[in-house]
């Protein structure tokens, strides 16, 4: 299996400030990276595919970058809506997911 | 609209077999571009896929190791609906379910629609 890490793996951050959270994949996976969205009792919501395109209708202050081994995921300005825990997943291989970043309000 | 909607029992008794079914609605459990999958979520291990059934002019699947003893994935053509079944679980296997499908194409793959869970416990 290919191992995921993140970190941090919690934050707190104020309105309008800009978050990054990073995703180390244990081999290379060239660009085969999701970034996805989990707010308490839903399912996950996909933000981020191949490393970098924006899902369909996701608002563009949502934005990753990477390749290889060491990935990205940026918000440029937190909203309160934002709070969530956001965790990468590759399809390199069979799929496993990051252990999820909880991000909150300052 | 496409839907995923699960069902199965919430409590499973230790060594027996835990079973669930999603039902799709808005697509088809054949199709050539999707594959059909489970992933379950417990505050020990995360998000944990498990497996998947997909069509590509045949059936196939795919299971993660941690499992592979234990899982089968059906596609049932006939209602539109895939199922899991777990065979021989413990308290381990106490964890959110998700049912969740995955497209995209020959270069990127995604899971971009989910159901919306099934909380199942493992306990006598």
């Amino acid at each position: 299996d290919i191992q995921m890490t993140q970190s941090p793996s919690s934050l707190s951050a104020s309105v309008g400030d800009r978050v990054t959270i990073t995703c180390q994949a244990s081999q290379d996976i060239s660009n085969y990276l999701n970034w996805y969205q989990q707010k308490p009792g839903k399912a996950p919501k996909l933000l981020i595919y191949d490393a970098s395109n924006l899902e369909t209708g996701v608002p563009s202050r949502f934005s990753g970058s990477g390749s290889g081994t060491d990935f990205t995921f940026t918000i440029s300005s937190l909203q309160p809506e934002d709070i969530a825990t956001y965790y990468c997943q590759q399809y390199d291989n069979l799929p496993t997911f990051g252990p999820g970043t909880k991000v909150d309000i300052k | 609209q496409v839907q995923l909607q699960q069902s199965g029992p919430g409590l499973v008794k230790p060594s027996q077999t835990l079973s669930l079914t999603c039902a799709i609605s808005g697509d088809s459990v054949s199709s050539n571009s999707a594959a059909w999958n489970w992933i379950r979520q417990s505050p020990s291990r995360g998000l944990e896929w498990l497996g998947r059934t997909y069509y590509r002019s045949k059936w196939y699947n795919d299971y993660a190791v941690s499992v592979k003893s234990r899982i089968t994935i059906n596609p049932d053509t006939s209602k539109n609906q895939f199922s899991l079944q777990l065979n021989s679980v413990t308290p381990e296997d106490t964890a959110v379910y998700y049912c969740a499908r995955e497209r995209g194409s020959p270069q990127y793959w995604y899971f971009d629609l989910w159901g919306r869970g099934t909380l199942v416990t493992v306990s006598s």
